[in-house]
């Protein structure tokens, strides 16, 4: 099985630049996604690290390093949109997720 | 692409009675669809992978007894929560995704059921 780990909260304003840590204990681990769901919604993929590295897409991106178990997920010039939560994912070979339990992003003005 | 439906979206049932979820990906074959359970304020837990064609895998803790889940058809997975009990009432979820999307264009979720048992 898998456990991860991430911070319950961050809160940040309008503009700013937030960082979310995620920290893992694997077996089988293939990669790293992230989702963003908002309250009463279904979560939505943002992203996916198989490789070391930096991954960017649009404001959103996410950093791998497998020797160090540990990914982030960069959110730039925020906005009031982006409050949500944001969980870090595992996958394994046969495809499975294993979610950390999610960071509330609250974004103020 | 990859569009994922899930109904209903809402229901509220009497305690003892078995409610009938349905996930269907409209524009792509689903051979592997997977349920999830989400409290409030917590984590997505994976309930079983549902297998179109054979039966579904549970995870450690799921009764398959209570969670009947057929995947009969290459777009369709049914999770039957049968003799529902007031702690059954959670946000249960499915995701699928075409092979080629995967992994690096992620899971697409169904919009979520939420169901009340009283």
């Amino acid at each position: 099985g898998q456990s991860l780990e991430q911070p319950s909260e961050v809160t940040a304003v309008e503009g700013a630049i937030v960082q979310i840590n995620c920290t893992y204990q694997t077996s089988g681990f293939y990669g790293l996604s992230w989702y963003q769901q908002h309250d009463g919604g279904a979560p939505t993929f943002l992203s996916y690290n198989a490789l070391d590295g930096l991954e960017e897409t649009g404001r959103f991106s996410s950093f791998l390093s497998r020797s160090d178990s540990y990914g982030y997920l960069l959110l730039q010039e925020l906005q009031m949109k982006d409050s949500a939560s944001y969980f870090c994912a595992a996958t394994d070979s046969w495809g499975k997720l294993q979610f950390g339990a999610g960071t509330q992003v609250v974004v103020t003005p | 692409g990859a569009v994922v439906s899930q109904h209903p979206s809402r229901v509220i049932c009497k305690s003892g009675t078995s409610v009938k979820i349905e996930c269907r990906s409209l524009d792509f074959q689903a051979t592997t669809m997977f349920w999830y359970r989400q409290f409030p304020k917590q984590s997505l837990m994976l309930m079983a992978t549902s297998n179109e064609g054979s039966k579904a895998t549970y995870e450690q803790g799921v009764e398959k007894d209570k969670f009947l889940i057929n995947h009969a058809s290459l777009t369709l997975s049914t999770l039957t929560v049968t003799s529902a009990h007031p702690e059954d009432s959670s946000f249960y979820i499915c995701s699928a995704a075409p092979r080629d999307r995967l992994p690096n264009y992620g899971y697409t979720f169904g919009s979520g059921t939420r169901l009340t048992v009283v």
